[in-house]
C-alpha cells in the first residue's frame, strides 16, 4: 500500500533563517505531488504541484520554493523566512496523470518567530 | 470563478442527530467532488466524492447530495457520533494538463455533543 511522510511534525524557527521541509512517497510510481498551506481557520492553499522529476509548477508567488529531484521524493524550501510564512504545511500525491483522489501527509507545523 | 464556498463555519450537533454541510461552486468546468475529515494536528483524509453524472452516493454513514443545475453540494453524516467532531472541507477540481488541483472550501468545525 501507499504512504506519504513529511517531517519534521513541527518546527520553530527565527525569522530570516532558511527551510526545508520534506516529503517522500511510497509505494507507487511517478505520483504527482503536491504542497499546500493551510492557515488557521481556513482551507487549504495549493502551494506547488509536480507531475514529475524537476517539473514544478507554482501557483502563488511567493517566499517559498519547491524541488523534486527524485521520483517520489517532493521538498519545500525557503532561502529567508518570513513571519507570514507560519502555517500548517501539508504535502499530497496522487496517482499519474491526474487521477483522483489525492493524499495528505499529516503535516508539518513551522511557527516563525 | 475557482471559489467553493462552504457553509456552515461550525457545527454542533447532538448524537445520533444529522450533520449537513453545504458547498456552492461557481465553475461548471469541475468534475470532482470530494469531502475531506481532519483531525487536529492530522492531514485530511479521504471522506467520500462524487462526479457530477450522479445525484447521490452514499458510504455507511455518510452521503454526498449533488445538484448541478444549483451548482451545489453537500455531506449528510447520519446518526453522529462523538468520533466524527472533526473539521470537514469539501473540495472540487477538473481535469487539467499537469495533473488535477484541488480548490478547497474553507472548513467546517463540527462538534458532536453527547
Amino acid at each position: 500500500s501507499q504512504t506519504i511522510h513529511q517531517w519534521p511534525a513541527t518546527l520553530v524557527q527565527p525569522v530570516g533563517s532558511p527551510l526545508s521541509l520534506e516529503c517522500t512517497v511510497e509505494g507507487t510510481s511517478n505520483p504527482n505531488l503536491y504542497w499546500y498551506r493551510q492557515a488557521a481557520g481556513r482551507g487549504l492553499q495549493l502551494l506547488f504541484y509536480s507531475v514529475g522529476i524537476g517539473q514544478i509548477s507554482s501557483e502563488v508567488p511567493q517566499n517559498l520554493s519547491a524541488s523534486r529531484p527524485q521520483d517520489r521524493q517532493f521538498i519545500l524550501s525557503s532561502k529567508k523566512l518570513l513571519l507570514s510564512d507560519s502555517g500548517f504545511y501539508l504535502c499530497a500525491w496522487s496517482v499519474y496523470p491526474g487521477g483522483q483522489p489525492q493524499h495528505f501527509g499529516d503535516g508539518t507545523r513551522l511557527s516563525i518567530l | 470563478q475557482q471559489q467553493v464556498k462552504q457553509s456552515p463555519q461550525s457545527l454542533i450537533v447532538q448524537k445520533g442527530g444529522i450533520s449537513i454541510i453545504n458547498c456552492a461552486y461557481e465553475n461548471t468546468a469541475f468534475d470532482y467532488f470530494p469531502w475531506y475529515q481532519q483531525f487536529p494536528g492530522k492531514g485530511p483524509a479521504l471522506l467520500i466524492a462524487i462526479r457530477p453524472d450522479v445525484s447521490e452516493k452514499k458510504e455507511g454513514r455518510f452521503t454526498i447530495s449533488f445538484n448541478k443545475s444549483a451548482k451545489q453540494f453537500s455531506l449528510h453524516i447520519m446518526d453522529s457520533q462523538p468520533g466524527d467532531s472533526a473539521t470537514y472541507f469539501c473540495a472540487a477540481s477538473m481535469e487539467a494538463r499537469g495533473g488535477n488541483k484541488l480548490t478547497f472550501g474553507t472548513g467546517t468545525q463540527l462538534k458532536v455533543e453527547l
